[in-house]
């Protein structure tokens, strides 16, 4: 079966430094996410992307946090200007159409330090 | 705005026990509701949905019945086993925050660890 893949699995970053976590979401999806979890806290929504535009954006996806999908297969989420408090579990999802479930990457584990 | 709740975790259970993991919501509108399930080291995957009230969704023995009398969309599972062991997280998909888009609005996690 299709999956959805993230790397790296793990990303150790200095605070302030830029990182970039990459996706590659099911081939024929059109839909795709990016999600966080604090740990011990809530999975939150942070982006979708359809038609190679944001559609949606939620309060955490401020201008320090940019996403792109550069050439028709990965799907990235770039982080300017780390903070401590950006590490988290990021998890990359994807789906065909709007009645479809998404479909989940195993998530990348980011720690600043 | 729309959220989910979850009973709090850990919830330890011995094998062939019965299993309910409570969850309750706050939305506008009718949302479509989801149990997604996280093993070990892996990622989320769908266990089951339900899009409407009174729909039941089911999966791997698993159930949730969305009640829209009580906002509720409880997980049971009649006996369980050692391999269920893993977080179970309740979702919805907002009407209202991009509901068209399909971004989901998830609950805490409730962990579930089953004993042989």
């Amino acid at each position: 079966e299709p999956e959805v893949t993230q790397t790296p699995s793990h990303q150790v970053t200095q605070m302030g430094q830029e990182v970039i976590l990459r996706c590659v979401p099911i081939s024929n999806h059109l839909y795709f996410y990016w999600y966080r979890q604090i740990l011990g806290q809530k999975v939150e929504f942070l982006v979708s992307f359809y038609n190679n535009e944001i559609s949606e954006k939620s309060e955490i996806f401020d201008d320090q946090f940019s996403v792109e999908r550069p050439d028709g297969s990965n799907f990235t989420l770039k982080i300017r200007s780390t903070k401590l408090e950006d590490s988290a579990m990021y998890f990359c999802a994807s789906r065909y159409s709007s009645n479809q479930p998404q479909h989940f990457g195993d998530g990348t584990r980011l720690s600043i330090l | 705005g729309d959220s989910v709740t979850q009973m709090e975790g850990p919830v330890t259970l011995s094998e062939e026990a019965f299993l309910t993991i409570n969850c309750t919501y706050t939305a506008t509108g009718y949302p479509s509701l989801f149990w997604y399930v996280q093993y070990p080291g892996e990622g989320l995957q769908l266990l089951l949905k339900a899009t409407k009230a009174d729909d039941k969704g089911s999966n791997k023995g698993f159930e949730a019945t969305y009640r829209k009398e009580t906002t509720s969309f409880h997980l049971e599972k009649g006996s369980v086993q050692v391999s269920d062991s893993a977080v179970y997280f309740c979702a919805l998909i907002s009407m209202n925050y991009g509901g068209s888009q399909g971004n989901l609005i998830f609950g805490k996690g409730t962990k579930l660890s089953v004993k042989p």
